[in-house]
């Protein structure tokens, strides 16, 4: 069974029109993460949670904001997305820190879309 | 500071070959080390893990990695692969002191039948 459940699969959206991708999680996790992945290439951390204390990147444009209201869901919003946000979006969740011996766990991705 | 590399972008192998795919990293102490792979449009799925222990590890699928200190390396093994395994496969390492992953760019499987 799916752990960490991201939703839309696939998302299209116009060029400045906001767009919200959810992520929940079964595991129970204190850590939740927001990646952007571009074609061919790693996984970029954007920001992450722990309980509800959010870490934003230094490099994460302000034009993503993040919510998680509780310690199962947790959104990526998009102000206003540009062409450059075209991306695969991938929410994963942790119990503490990698360098702890903490395992990451990933949904599917939500293919975002900017036309 | 801390890193991993994947020298090898691009591996193309034949089906029922043996694969090995490298991975080095750089880091202070002990490693706490990651195999995940991607299949196309899809997240990254946990493939094995290494903390600490025997220094060979078995995953899922029929995959193994061996931990060397020595040689900073973390190299996943499959002794014979299957036309599945194409896809694409990041190694990554635990940062310490952080809730960071750091994640190598990744090896993009080809198989051939």
């Amino acid at each position: 069974d799916a752990m960490v459940i991201q939703n839309p699969r696939y998302q299209v959206t116009q060029f400045g029109k906001p767009v919200t991708l959810s992520c929940s999680q079964t595991l129970n996790h204190n850590v939740m993460y927001w990646y952007q992945q571009k074609s061919s290439q790693a996984p970029k951390l954007l920001f992450h949670y722990y309980d509800k204390d959010f870490n934003n990147e230094a490099d994460t444009p302000d034009n993503f904001q993040s919510r998680r209201p509780n310690t199962s869901f947790c959104f990526l919003d998009i102000r206003s997305p540009g062409l450059g946000d075209t991306a695969m979006y991938l929410c994963a969740t942790s119990r503490g820190q990698g360098g702890t011996g903490n395992t990451i766990y990933f949904g599917e991705g939500s293919w975002l879309t900017v036309v | 500071a801390q890193s991993v590399t994947q020298p090898d972008i691009h591996i193309t192998v034949s089906e029922g070959a043996s694969l090995e795919l490298r991975c080095n990293y750089s880091y202070g102490a002990t490693p706490y080390l990651f195999w995940y792979v991607q299949s196309p449009g899809q997240g990254l799925q946990l493939l094995l893990k290494y903390f600490s222990g025997d220094t060979l590890v078995q995953g899922i699928k029929g995959f193994e990695a061996e931990f060397k200190r020595s040689q900073s390396s973390f190299n996943l093994r499959k002794p014979s692969v299957h036309w599945s395994d194409a896809a694409e496969y990041f190694c990554a390492v635990g940062a310490s002191g952080t809730y960071k992953y750091i994640f190598g760019t990744g090896t993009r499987l080809k198989v051939l039948a």
